[in-house]
């Protein structure tokens, strides 16, 4: 399979824990994204990279939140001290042109 | 602010007939628009795009969507509903002027092709 994969699936956390979560794009995309999905909701935008370069992060990415695409191939997101309102589905998408593709998801449960 | 908006929560319609899910965005600059498909559990699967040209774009599946630029929807059909349609549907938009092509989504509307 030559999709977007991501690692976990699904995690289960305490409040106050550290967590991260794995993207690995198809391969020859350069474009990566992060974003949130919350039950009811689309997804919304956390942040971008372009090669090993993060251009962009919302509003929504506070400063527990780090994402690094080190060799721009994998991409890892943490979150530091989770919150309950963390809980969501990360969902990581890569791209070369105009459509991205999609990872099937993180589903992130804060307890 | 750029955003979309998916005015029906929940489509339903009988297999065989046609359906219609609806779309509304609002952007700055030309718009580049996108519809996917997310079952559950699984990620979002694109279906077709908008970026120039025709105004009815042909996707996978058999769906089809028209850009109405006076209108500034992007409906989402198909002539013919299959029970295996039904599943949730995002509309997103992204600026031509945008760098970074973020999408912004719609809220969803799921579909339920009834047998």
């Amino acid at each position: 399979d030559t999709g977007v994969s991501q690692d976990p699936r699904h995690k289960i956390t305490k409040r106050g824990q550290n967590v991260t979560f794995r993207c690995d794009p198809i391969s020859e995309h350069n474009r990566l994204y992060w974003y949130r999905q919350t039950l009811g909701q689309g997804p919304e935008f956390l942040t971008y990279f372009q090669n090993e370069a993060q251009l962009e992060k919302s509003r929504l990415l506070s400063d527990r939140f780090s994402a690094e695409r080190p060799k721009g191939s994998f991409s890892t997101l943490e979150i530091q001290r989770t919150e309950q309102g963390d809980s969501a589905m990360y969902l990581c998408a890569s791209s070369l042109a105009n459509e991205q593709y999609f990872g099937p998801g993180t589903r992130l449960t804060v307890t | 602010a750029q955003s979309v908006a998916q005015p029906e929560d929940q489509v339903n319609v009988a297999e065989g007939n046609p359906l219609t899910v609806k779309c509304t965005y609002s952007v700055s600059g030309n718009p580049y628009l996108f519809w996917y498909v997310q079952y559950p559990n699984r990620g979002l699967q694109f279906l077709l795009k908008y970026i120039t040209g025709d105004n009815l774009v042909k996707g996978s599946y058999g769906f089809e969507a028209e850009f109405n630029k006076s209108q500034t929807s992007f409906h989402l059909k198909k002539p013919s509903a299959l029970v295996s349609d039904s599943a949730l549907y995002f509309c997103a938009v992204r600026s031509s002027t945008s760098n970074t092509g973020k999408l912004i989504f719609g809220q969803g509307t799921t579909l339920q092709v009834k047998p």
